[in-house]
């Protein structure tokens, strides 16, 4: 069983396009995350949410928005994409916000042209 | 978060300790040290974390100094499987907005 799952793997798209991400987690963990990793590989974070609840939100973009319908999915849309958005985006998991673990899903890799 | 700083890469050969070293000479009396790796194209992996203490789990040893400003990941027998990048993050738990700060870690390549 895929503890965190994202969906799609591969996302080629021109810009100013509009994408979405979708994360699932099936661990029952009350906190999510979404991360960005650019192309030097550099792992930052984007969003945390607790229970549906935004916690965390550094600096990203307007034209990114988080979306938690329930606690086990948090899906990442993205609008009019830049070239600068290429990236792989790693959703996780942890069973609460103050958790010394995280799971981390397998990843997708945003492509923009 | 403190800064810390790991070398750029290393090696290590199959079977034997992998020894991976972490300074994080400003980290603070409630950050703990948090270790993850990330295999190619793949999520980061929680390997361990500590405060003061040496810890130990199935996957490998924690040790930190008393001044807690460097610590040590150990991998015992080192396997190719364990060929990644390895981060050493300093961190604040226990707190709504804890977040781990990824810098660039340590690239292990175990030889055969």
């Amino acid at each position: 069983d895929t503890a965190v799952s994202q969906t799609p793997k591969y996302l080629v798209t021109q810009m100013g396009n509009d994408k979405s991400i979708k994360c699932e987690q099936n661990l029952g963990h009350d906190t999510m995350y979404w991360y960005k990793q650019d192309s030097k590989k550099f792992l930052k974070i984007m969003f945390s949410y607790n229970n549906k609840e935004l916690i965390i939100n550094e600096t990203v973009p307007n034209r990114f928005s988080p979306k938690s319908p329930d606690k086990a999915h948090l899906n990442l849309h993205i609008n009019s994409l830049e070239l600068g958005d290429s990236a792989v985006y790693f959703c996780a998991s942890s069973r609460w916000t103050s958790s010394y673990e995280q799971y981390f899903g397998p990843g997708t890799r945003l492509t923009v042209t | 978060d403190a800064k810390t700083t790991q070398p750029t890469s290393m090696d290590c050969a199959e079977g034997r300790a992998a020894n991976l070293p972490c300074n994080h000479s400003t980290i603070s009396g409630n950050e703990y040290v948090y270790w993850y790796r990330q295999i190619h194209s793949q999520g980061p992996q929680y390997i361990i974390h500590g405060l003061k203490n040496n810890e130990t789990n199935e996957m490998a040893s924690l040790i930190i100094t008393e001044d807690r400003k460097s610590s040590t990941l150990i991998l015992p027998h080192a396997t190719l499987r364990d060929t990644a990048v390895y981060y050493c993050i300093a961190s604040i738990a226990g707190s709504n907005d804890y977040k781990l700060s990824f810098g660039a870690g340590t690239t292990v390549t175990v030889r055969a």
